[in-house]
Formats: structure tokens, sequence, C-alpha cells
């Protein structure tokens, strides 16, 4: 299989634990993409990587979460000091744009947090 | 920030019938725009991809159109199955940012 995956796909940990989830995208992908998503809503986009550059980061990503991509290839997402409400599933998706400037994302199957 | 509406919010519909599902954007600077159906409790499947070259594409029995001026994309589901029960989001790309704006969704159940 060639699409994006991720690891675990479920974590439960307790509140004020650290967590780190990982992220491979589609190999010949450079740009790669961590959402948020909380049940009943869309996906709510986290950070952006362009090959080994974080290039974007919202303002959802507090200075508890670190996100890397340490060789523009696999991404780690962490999360320290664990709160009940970063209760979500995580997504991660990846790209390569055209030369007309389109963004095809293709996501991974998301790892689940629960913090108690 | 870009504000995506998906109306509407859910639909269930018997086997067989055509449907659409509605889509807008508060702000018409819109490059792309992806549709997406997603499993309960899985990850995002990507249906279509609207190019910024393009108004429609077609995949199958989907069918799916942008009309930026409006700030409008519709999804076509041609002959629904049982099968297609899932929520299908839309998503548009802007021409300032990296990140996909999405909607809430449509839960669509087909019934037998």
């Amino acid at each position: 299989d060639t699409g994006v995956s991720q690891n675990p796909r479920h974590k439960i940990t307790k509140r004020g634990q650290n967590v780190t989830f990982r992220c491979d995208p589609i190999s010949e992908h450079n740009r790669l993409y961590w959402y948020r998503q909380t049940l009943g809503q869309g996906p709510e986009f986290l950070t952006y990587f362009q090959n080994e550059a974080q290039l974007e980061k919202s303002r959802l990503l507090s200075d508890r979460f670190s996100a890397e991509r340490p060789k523009g290839s696999f991404s780690t997402l962490e999360i320290q000091r664990t709160e009940q409400g970063d209760s979500a599933m995580y997504l991660c998706a990846s790209s390569s744009p055209t030369s007309g400037g389109d963004n095809e994302q293709f996501f991974g199957p998301g790892t689940r947090l629960t913090v108690l | 920030k870009q504000e995506v509406t998906q109306i509407p919010a859910a639909l269930s519909v018997p086997e067989g019938e055509n449907l659409v599902l509605n889509c807008s954007f508060t702000d018409s600077a819109i490059y792309n725009l992806q549709w997406f159906r997603q499993d309960p409790g899985k990850g995002l499947t990507s249906l279509l991809l609207i190019q910024s070259s393009q108004r429609e594409q077609t995949s199958g029995r989907l069918n799916a159109s942008l009309d930026k001026s409006s700030g409008r994309s519709t999804l076509y589901i041609a002959a629904s199955q049982p099968g297609d029960s899932a929520t299908y989001l839309c998503a548009g790309f802007s021409n300032s940012g990296y990140a996909l704006n999405f909607g809430k969704g449509t839960s669509l159940l087909v019934t037998p």
C-alpha cells in the first residue's frame, strides 16, 4: 500500500502525559499537513511542511504542540502535558503540487487520541 | 478565514435516488476545491479535485461543480447505493494559504 500511513491508530493516555504520533506520507510527496478533527466537525488545519521546513502553523497549535519533519520524509506530532480537550482524531495528509499549482491532498487513516 | 458551509447537514434517501450536496464559501478567492468521503472513525478519501482551471469534475457516478463567482460547489451523486452512506466533506484551498478549509460535512444515509 503506497498511501499515507499513521501510527498509532489509537492512543489512550492520562491527562498530563506526553504523546507522539507518526505520519509517513506518500513517498514522492514533498508537502505534509497535520489536521485535527473533533466529533461532528470538519478537520481543522494545524501545521504544514514543505520538505523539512515548517512553513505555516495554526493558532490552534499551542506551545504544548510541536511537529517535526527532520529529513523531509516522515513527520512526528508531539503533544506535551495532554489535556482532555486534546481528545480528537489527528489526521495527516500529503501532496505534491502540479505545475499548475493544484494541490490534491491525500489523507491517512488518522490517530484517535483519548485523554482520560 | 474562509468559512465553509455544507447543506444539508444530514440526508436520508432510498436507494436509486439521485442527490445533490451543497457547499458554499464566504470568500470567493478560492483556488481549487476537493470533495472527500469519510466513513465513521476513518480517515478521508479524496473523491474529486476541481482544479483551478476547471469548473467541474466527474468520476463514475459522481459529478462536482464549482462556481467561484458565487462561492458555491455542488456534488451530484447519481443512482445512489447503500455503500454511498458516509459523511461527505468539501474543502477549499484559498489563494493565500496552504491549508484546506473544511465544512462540517453532510451525513448521507442511503437505505435499501
